[in-house]
């Protein structure tokens, strides 16, 4: 149980076009998803927090406009790229909280590459 | 704040050989203490955690006791092998919240 899973696994774009990525509650009601963001060989960063039908809480130094999040189901959270730069490729963590359950599920990763 | 401090890598070992992954920690009150493993190009996996001091966790051969006298969440495991090439991050999670604090992380490389 507890399965987390992304879509896609690995992306690449053009610098200036947007790109989304698909991240999923499979076997559980995700109440709370995180989005974090893990540079080569360093740890994860977390970006922004977000609860089912409300609006993503970032962290300090995170855009919200250019990562834009929206959880609008129990097992669904995107988060969107917007104008993508080569700066912004990483590899970016979704996961997720169910009911009363303070253990977050990481999905597997998506790979962006901007070009 | 809540720290984690873990050791430098790449930890280089042959296969067989004895793994000691040191973790310590700086949190008010009495965290939950977690090791995660993340495998080349994949997200991470929960390997094991413990959510009380003297509290043993345990998986796949890895063990680490969560030690508050020492604030030290050391992972172990008596026999590698290649398969667990990996980097282990050592993270910890205050009481009523859903965000842990993660180490830097700790490249293992296995040599056959």
């Amino acid at each position: 149980g507890a399965v987390v899973s992304q879509h896609p696994s690995r992306v690449i774009c053009k610098s200036g076009t947007s790109v989304k990525i698909e991240c999923r509650s499979l076997d559980f009601q995700a109440t709370t998803m995180f989005w974090y963001r893990q540079f080569p060989k360093q740890s994860l960063m977390l970006m922004a927090t977000s609860n089912e039908g409300s609006k993503a809480t970032y962290e300090q130094g995170v855009e919200k406009d250019k990562f834009l999040i929206n959880h609008a189901s129990l097992t669904l959270s995107t988060l969107t790229v917007t104008s993508a730069h080569p700066e912004d490729s990483s590899f970016y963590i979704c996961s997720a909280t169910g009911t009363g359950d303070y253990e977050q599920y990481f999905g597997p990763g998506t790979r962006l590459t901007v070009t | 704040g809540d720290s984690v401090t873990q050791m430098e890598g790449p930890v280089t070992l042959s296969e067989e050989a004895f793994l000691t992954i040191n973790c310590t920690y700086t949190a008010t009150g009495y965290p939950s203490l977690f090791w995660y493993v993340q495998y080349p190009g994949e997200g991470l996996q929960l390997l094991l955690k413990a959510t009380k001091a003297d509290d043993k966790g345990s998986n796949k051969g890895f063990e680490a006791t969560y030690r508050k006298e020492t604030t030290s969440f050391h992972l172990e495991k008596g026999s590698v092998q290649v398969s667990d090439s990996a980097v282990y991050f050592c993270a910890l999670r205050g009481g009523g919240s859903y965000i842990p604090t993660f180490g830097r992380g700790t490249s293992l490389i296995v040599h056959p």
